[in-house]
């Protein structure tokens, strides 16, 4: 079945240090959409790519969907305490079945 | 507000029971998703339900089940629960794939089997 997978599991900065995590999937993807967890709570809806190559920005969030649809980043630039959490990416298949991933954690050192 | 409203938010169950735990979606949404999520994990997808019909199903054994009602609401159920339940169990609703918004997630229930 389809898996997605992330990297790194965890990553410390210190605050105003940039951050990216990555996403790779199994197989091809028909978009896929990320999310962020704080801690103690549920996943909230940050963003979905659909094309090929798609790169979007939220202020100091960068993400990007390659260009054979398989793998995706999301960089945080100058990270700030307000940006602890994990992030989540998921990917939907040809099946439309949304799979996450196992997460990012990031903390951030004020 | 309107958003996903889980109950209960805690639970305490001892191997071998059953449970039910309750969903109701966003205003305006029509599809619910389940999610189990332990500890330090990924959300795992268990089933999807859409105009009362569970759509789609992960690697979840026959004791999970579902339902969704003409109101959208929906239930997770699960029979002899085992000590590796023991998870958060988030709901998640979206209008049809969530392919426009993405889906929105409940709080969650916590589920503890002892």
């Amino acid at each position: 079945g389809q898996q997605v997978m992330q990297i790194p599991q965890y990553q410390h900065v210190q605050e105003g240090e940039d951050f990216t995590t990555y996403c790779n999937s199994s197989t091809t993807l028909s978009n896929i959409q990320w999310y962020k967890q704080r801690p103690g709570g549920h996943p909230v809806f940050l963003i979905q790519l659909v094309k090929s190559g798609e790169v979007k920005k939220q202020k100091r969030l960068t993400f990007q969907f390659g260009e054979a649809k398989k793998n995706s980043s999301l960089h945080i630039t100058a990270t700030q305490t307000t940006d602890v959490g994990t992030y989540f990416c998921a990917g939907r298949g040809s099946n439309y079945k949304l799979t996450f991933g196992k997460g990012t954690l990031l903390t951030v050192n004020p | 507000d309107a958003g996903v409203t889980q109950s209960p938010t805690h639970l305490i169950k001892t191997r071998g029971q059953q449970v039910t735990l309750r969903c109701s979606p966003k205003s305006g949404h029509d599809t619910v998703s389940w999610y189990q999520q332990a500890l330090g994990q990924g959300p795992q997808f268990i089933f999807q339900y859409y105009e009362e019909e569970e759509r789609q199903r992960g690697n979840f054994p026959d004791r999970f089940s579902g339902h969704q009602f003409p109101n959208y609401s929906s239930e997770l159920n699960v029979n002899a629960l085992w000590l590796g339940d023991s998870a958060l169990y988030l709901c998640a609703s979206s209008l049809d794939w969530g392919t426009a918004y993405g889906y929105t997630f409940g709080s969650g229930t916590r589920l503890t089997v002892v």
